[in-house]
């Protein structure tokens, strides 16, 4: 099972939108309304941004948003703050015997 | 708020077992799925395996040979051993919770190195 593709990295101004992609196959990310996003700031435990595709666990902010079409999944920061310095990380359901599938990842960095 | 911490040794000998234990606080270990996932150095994220509380498990296809996944329900626990390790096996190993396909809660991580 291949890894999700993500840019490596991405950056933006305070107060700015940023988008990071995450794409996979019709085997995964096309196939199920299954991907989640985590920030993960390094040293720290991980934590859940977004789960099935668009929803926000309580506590996420709402200026974190997530979306798909077809084979890739995109996770939106709008009003970029700097704590939001992190890296991130997406996955995605893939079927019964391989359960999950994780991306790369992308590290943000806030200009 | 759930809680988890991993422990266990961090330097392990090739060809040797690594095993790490994950305790569960803040909340039941009973009724839910608790999973491993590691990350090795400059690399991304990789699902290791899971368990449901009552002792069920599901691995990585690719792990699945030398892993073996439990649980103690009266220490809150869950453990993580997987033999006949290398050097590719070092990595960040984290313990979460799982919810359907995803993870809503996380441990910190331990380094675990395999090195003679």
């Amino acid at each position: 099972q291949s890894a999700l593709t993500q840019p490596p990295s991405a950056s933006e101004s305070p107060g700015q939108s940023v988008t990071i992609s995450c794409t996979g196959t019709s085997s995964d990310v096309g196939g199920y309304n299954s991907v989640s996003w985590y920030q993960h700031h390094p040293g720290k435990a991980p934590r859940l941004m977004i789960y099935e595709v668009n929803k926000r666990p309580s506590g996420v902010p709402d200026r974190f948003s997530g979306s798909k079409s077809g084979n890739t999944a995109s996770l939106t920061v709008s009003g970029l703050q700097a704590e939001d310095e992190a890296d991130y990380y997406c996955t995605s359901y893939a079927g019964s015997n391989n359960f999950v599938v994780f991306g790369e990842g992308t590290r943000l960095t806030v200009l | 708020q759930v809680q988890l911490q991993e422990s266990g040794p961090g330097l392990v000998k090739p060809s040797e077992t690594l095993s790490l234990t994950c305790t569960v606080s803040g909340g039941s270990i009973n009724s839910n799925y608790w999973s491993w996932i590691r990350q090795p150095p400059g690399k991304g994220l990789e699902w290791i395996g899971y368990i449901f509380y009552s002792g069920s498990a599901h691995y990585n296809p690719s792990l699945e040979s030398r892993l073996t996944i439990s649980v103690d329900t009266s220490k809150k626990q869950f453990s993580l051993k997987l033999s006949s390790v290398t050097a590719a096996d070092t990595a960040v190993y984290y313990c979460a919770k799982k919810t359907g396909t995803y993870f809503d809660y996380w441990g910190q991580g331990t380094l675990v190195i395999v090195s003679s």
